[in-house]
C-alpha cells in the first residue's frame, strides 16, 4: 500500500503565526491529497483537498500546495488562532492513507 | 441528513474472543471504509467496500474482516483478539473513490483485556 509520512509529529505556534505541516507519499499515481482536521474527542473532518491537476489550493487561512514531482505536499494554516488546535491528518490515494497525524497547539 | 452512525460506541472484550462492529453510512453513500486509529499510529487504513465488494484492503492479519449489505450498511469483523487491538475503529463513506469526501462516523471504542 502507499506509504505516507507526515511531519511534524507536533508543531506549537503563537497565536497569529503560521503552521506548515509536510507530507510525502510513495505512490507517484496517486492524484488524490485531503487534510482532515480531529479536534479532541471528535471524528475527523475535511478540511481541504487537492487534486493532482492543481498545484495549489486556497481556502481562507488555510491553503495546500502540492509537488507531485517531488512526491510532497503541505497544509499552510496562516493567522492560527486557538480553535485551529487539533490534530490534523493528510490522506493520499483512492484508498485514502493516512500519515500518522499532526498535533496542532496554538498558544494564545 | 443523518451522518455516519457506528454502533456500538463502547465495547469492552477478552483476548481470545471476537468482536462486530456496524456502520451506517450516509444514505446514498456507496463506499465504505474502515480505519483503526492508535495514538502515535494515526489512521490505519484496514479495507474498503463498495457495492458489496471488498475493493481494498491494508496491511492487517486475516482475523480482521468486514462485510457490506445491499443498504451499504457495513460490519466489521476482528476474530481471536489480541490486547494490541485495543483501538478507536472509525469508518468513513463516500459517494465513491477516488477523491470524494470521505464522512467518518465517530468511532467504536474497543479495550480488549
Amino acid at each position: 500500500g502507499e506509504n505516507v509520512e507526515q511531519h511534524p509529529s507536533t508543531l506549537s505556534v503563537q497565536e497569529g503565526d503560521s503552521a506548515v505541516i509536510k507530507c510525502t507519499y510513495s505512490d507517484s499515481a496517486s492524484n488524490y491529497f485531503p487534510w482532515y482536521k480531529q479536534e479532541l474527542g471528535k471524528r475527523p473532518q475535511l478540511i481541504i483537498d487537492i487534486r493532482s491537476n492543481v498545484g495549489e489550493k486556497k481556502d481562507q487561512r488555510i491553503a495546500v500546495t502540492l509537488n507531485k514531482t517531488a512526491k510532497h505536499f503541505s497544509l499552510h494554516i496562516t493567522e492560527t488562532q486557538p480553535e485551529d488546535s487539533a490534530v490534523y491528518f493528510c490522506g493520499v490515494g483512492d484508498n485514502l492513507f493516512f500519515g500518522t497525524g499532526t498535533r496542532l497547539t496554538v498558544i494564545p | 441528513k443523518a451522518g455516519v452512525t457506528q454502533t456500538p460506541r463502547y465495547l469492552i472484550k477478552t483476548r481470545g474472543q471476537q468482536v462486530t462492529l456496524s456502520c451506517s453510512p450516509i444514505s446514498g453513500h456507496r463506499s465504505v471504509s474502515w480505519y483503526q486509529q492508535t495514538p502515535g499510529q494515526g489512521l490505519q487504513f484496514l479495507f474498503e467496500y463498495f457495492s458489496e465488494t471488498q475493493r481494498n484492503k491494508g496491511n492487517f492479519p486475516g482475523r480482521f474482516s468486514g462485510r457490506q449489505f445491499s443498504n451499504s450498511r457495513s460490519e466489521m469483523n476482528v476474530s481471536t483478539l489480541e490486547l494490541g487491538d485495543s483501538a478507536l475503529y472509525l469508518c468513513a463513506s463516500s459517494r465513491d473513490r477516488p477523491d470524494t469526501e470521505a464522512f467518518f462516523g465517530q468511532g467504536t471504542r474497543l479495550t480488549v483485556v
